[in-house]
């Protein structure tokens, strides 16, 4: 079984600031760790994965994010936040070891950007 | 990436009536596709994993006889909210996808008067 926290359920910050959404996981299996954005009233878009490889991914809009199998954390960063980079952000992770654990997400509790003028 | 639509967006219906959501990939064949819920402000919820050609796995909590759900074809997978009460109201969100990533409808709001 699989969880994952968000550490910081709102975060605010000013436009062209950088942002951290804070991401831990915890799982008895190899994971396969993603960052989704939501809209308001939309379904999820998926922003970056991390499957194997390279610890820093890089995803679309400018976000990237790290994994760091010591401290199970999967931290997203943007460098500098746009208006348009208001959203929920999730975390989520996936067992990859097939099976009964194939494709199937389990999603931590949630991140509210709100980037300010 | 992929497309997953859901239809209907939003729908309204009384206490007691039965409400199907349609989740279909439009340009892949999905042999598994996952129903999610979503209160507001609260995360996704697995509900189910539809499964195409058998019976659907339901989460631990997951009332089968109330949330039917049918996957008759590689493209098409139905939710179909039964009796609904009031507290069935939320936002329903379907996947579909592969093992490296997956695919979200937008979303279908169910409110239930």
């Amino acid at each position: 079984a699989q969880s994952v926290t968000q550490l910081d359920s709102q975060v605010p910050v000013f436009e062209e600031a950088p942002v951290e959404l804070r991401c831990n996981y915890s799982s008895s299996v190899s994971v396969y760790l993603f960052w989704y954005v939501q809209y308001p009233n939309q379904g999820l878009q998926l922003l970056l994965k991390y499957l194997s490889g390279s610890t820093l991914v890089k995803g679309i809009n400018g976000f990237e994010a790290e994994f760091n199998k010591s401290q199970t954390s999967f931290h997203l960063r943007k460098p500098s936040v746009h208006i348009s980079d208001t959203a929920e952000y999730f975390c989520a992770v996936s067992g990859n070891a097939g099976g009964t654990s194939y494709g199937k997400l389990t999603f931590g509790q949630g991140t509210i950007l709100t980037v300010h003028p | 990436g992929a497309v997953v639509s859901q239809h209907p967006s939003w729908v309204i219906c009384k206490s007691g009536t039965s409400v199907k959501i349609e989740c279909r990939s439009l340009d892949f064949q999905a042999t598994t596709m996952f129903w999610y819920r979503q209160f507001p402000k609260q995360s996704l919820m697995l509900m189910a994993t539809s499964n195409e050609g058998s019976k659907a796995t339901y989460e631990q909590g997951v009332e089968k006889d109330k949330f039917l759900i049918n996957h008759a074809s590689l493209t098409l997978s139905t939710l179909t909210v039964t009796s609904a009460h009031p507290e069935d109201s939320s936002f329903y969100i379907c996947s579909g996808g592969g093992h490296y990533e997956q695919y979200f409808g937008p979303g279908t709001r169910l409110t239930v008067t």
